[in-house]
Parts: structure tokens; sequence; C-alpha cells
């Protein structure tokens, strides 16, 4: 069965550095969202994705966060200088056009230092 | 406003018993969905069912249904037959809006449930 793929599981980084959360959607989906889980807390949406744009995003989703699809399969979410309150479960999901049912991916931890 | 209130922050249940999670919803949009992911300690975000508003019928897959109450806006899940491995943290979410296509979702903040033998 198709599924959603994150990578890195876990990543670390330092307060101020740059870091890029990888995310291999379902193949035949169209719209792509990262949402984020700080821990203990509920998940919380930050931004959607179709067609090669932004369709929506949250008032998390500051300049400090982008999103891009640099090819067919990749969905990339990256966080240009991260601040310790970045630290989260961070979960893409796609859906779609017909259903509006979102797969999540198994999320990237990230931990800012 | 909560958009999604799960006012139970545990439940216990032993195993082979029925479970019903709460979740109640806030929308003024005719048009939504509702849905119940699990979350395992692991950490993965599994979908489980979806409602949407103009369903007739309740949702049901295998051991999971879903209540939809809607004139209460409430959207309860119940698990037939407890197994040990149904223990984890399970979030009410809610789509308005639109039928279909793109949609955020909004989250409740989840029931931990556990399961003993």
């Amino acid at each position: 069965e198709p599924e959603v793929t994150q990578t890195p599981s876990h990543q670390v980084t330092q307060m101020g550095q740059e870091v890029i959360l990888r995310c291999v959607p379902i193949s035949n989906h169209l719209y792509f969202y990262w949402y984020r889980q700080i821990l203990g807390q509920k998940v919380e949406f930050l931004v959607s994705f179709y067609n090669n744009e932004i369709s929506e995003k949250s008032e998390i989703f500051d300049d400090q966060f982008s999103v891009e699809r640099p090819d067919g399969s990749n969905f990339t979410l990256k966080i240009r200088s991260t601040k310790l309150e970045d630290s989260a479960m961070y979960f893409c999901a796609s859906n779609r056009g017909d259903t509006d049912t979102q797969y999540f991916g198994p999320g990237t931890r990230l931990t800012v230092l | 406003a909560q958009k999604i209130t799960q006012t139970q922050p545990g439940m216990f249940v032993q195993e082979k018993e029925a479970v019903t999670l709460d979740c109640t919803y806030d929308t003024s949009d005719p048009s939504y969905g509702l849905f119940w992911y699990k979350q395992p300690s692991s950490g993965e975000m599994i979908f489980l069912i979806y409602q949407g508003s103009y369903d007739q019928q309740n949702a049901t897959e295998g051991r999971y249904s879903l209540n939809f109450q809607k004139a209460r806006k409430s959207a309860n899940l119940v698990i037939s037959a407890s197994q040990l491995g149904d223990s984890a943290m399970y979030f009410c979410a809610m789509r308005e809006g639109k039928d279909s296509g793109y949609s955020t979702l909004t989250f409740g903040k989840g029931t931990m449930l556990l399961v003993s033998p």
C-alpha cells in the first residue's frame, strides 16, 4: 500500500542553523501539507501546497519557513534560521483531489539546541 | 472558541470491551468533514475513519465506527472489542468549507486510550 515517507526521522540542529525536512507524498496525490506537533500538544497546520504553489498558510508559517517541490516526487520544508521553539514533530501529509482524507507520513522529530 | 473539543484527556478500557472517545466540533459551514487519527507511542499519525457532513449513515471501518450526531455537533469514535494494540493517543480533526480537494485540518487536543489485559 502506498504511503507518505519522510526523512530524516530525527534531526538535531543548533539554533540559527537552516534545516530541510523532506517528504515523498503518495504518488497520485495532488495536495500536500505540513503540520507540526510540539511535544504533548495538538497537531497544528502550517501550510498547504497545490500545483506548485502555496494554497494556504497559518500564522506559524512566517518568513523563516518555505516549501518547495523540487522535482516530481519530493516535497520539502525549509526552516532558514531555527529557534528553540521550532523543536517539534513535523508531519507531511497528502491527499488526492477527489477525496480529502489526508494521509500522514511518520514524521520528522526536530530538536533545536 | 475551540473548533474541536475532546474532553477526555485519558480513558481506560479492558481488553475486549467497547470504548467511546468523545469529540464535539464547532462550525457554521454546512460542508465539513470529520476525521479520527490514531497516534501510537512511535509517533506516526494513522488515519482511522472519516465522516462527511452530508453523509446519511454513520461511518464504519472494521472495529471503528463514528457516532455522528449532527444536531449536537458530536462525532464520537467507538472502538469495539478493544485490543492491547489500541493503546494510543486519538485525535479528532475537522475539515471545513470545501467538499474535496485541498483542505486544512484542525485537530483537537487528543485522548490517550490505555487498554489493559
